[in-house]
């Protein structure tokens, strides 16, 4: 168990939909990270926060959003979705952002 | 543009050989390199680090070792086991404290 979670697990919706993907860091760490994993793809790096704020941007596309809240939770918003969002979603955090990340198990998103 | 390459795709190895994985970087203000393993359908763990100041890190059977003229990284298992076979994960990250990623190295341990 990495200490880091996410909700839900699996999470199927129709295409047009828009669905909120939450992360819960380890205690303590003030960097939130978000990826992508497309099947069989690399990881796909979104967005990272660190205490609040947005720290870099990857290739997150317009109609996808994020949000670090003051409790260091992060929310990953996916809106007008298309069947081509179909992946795994996966955030991690870090104490700062130059040491190693700690992953979370996972959103599975299937888009129908 | 890839900052942080790894050109094979997969790798397979005989159970109790040596692994070896080999990861190339662009970016020279890299400091930090990372090593990850990732089982399907689930999050990456951390293997196994280095800093820019030091040429080599080892911890248990698992040794990563830098060339910086070269911006070359490897990673050595020795000896590997079959629960070794994985997809095996090269980061990279400057001060910026963003995590660069390489599209990963498919390990299969054949016994």
């Amino acid at each position: 168990d990495s200490g880091v979670t996410q909700t839900p697990k699996h999470l199927i919706t129709a295409t047009g939909q828009r669905v909120t993907l939450r992360c819960s860091p380890r205690s303590g760490d003030l960097s939130v990270y978000w990826y992508q994993q497309s099947l069989d793809q690399g990881l796909q790096f979104l967005i990272q926060y660190y205490n609040g704020e947005e720290r870099a941007k990857g290739n997150i596309l317009e109609r996808f959003s994020a949000q670090q809240f003051p409790d260091l939770h992060s929310e990953l918003n996916l809106s007008s979705l298309e069947l081509g969002d179909s992946a795994l979603y996966f955030c991690a955090s870090s104490p700062r952002g130059n040491t190693e990340a700690f992953f979370g198990q996972g959103t599975r998103l299937t888009v129908v | 543009d890839q900052q942080v390459k790894q050109n094979s795709p997969s790798l397979s190895v005989q159970e109790g050989r040596i692994s070896i994985l080999n990861c190339d970087y662009t970016n020279s203000m890299f400091d930090y390199f990372l090593w990850y393993k990732k089982y399907p359908a689930e999050g990456p763990t951390f293997l196994i680090s280095i800093s820019s100041i030091k040429d080599k890190n080892e911890d248990g059977r698992f040794t990563v070792f830098l060339n910086k003229s070269a911006k070359h990284l490897s990673l050595h298992i020795v000896p590997s086991q079959p629960g070794d076979s994985a997809v095996y994960f090269c980061a990279a990250s400057a001060s910026n404290y963003q995590l660069i990623w390489g599209a990963g190295t498919k390990l299969i341990i054949k016994p």
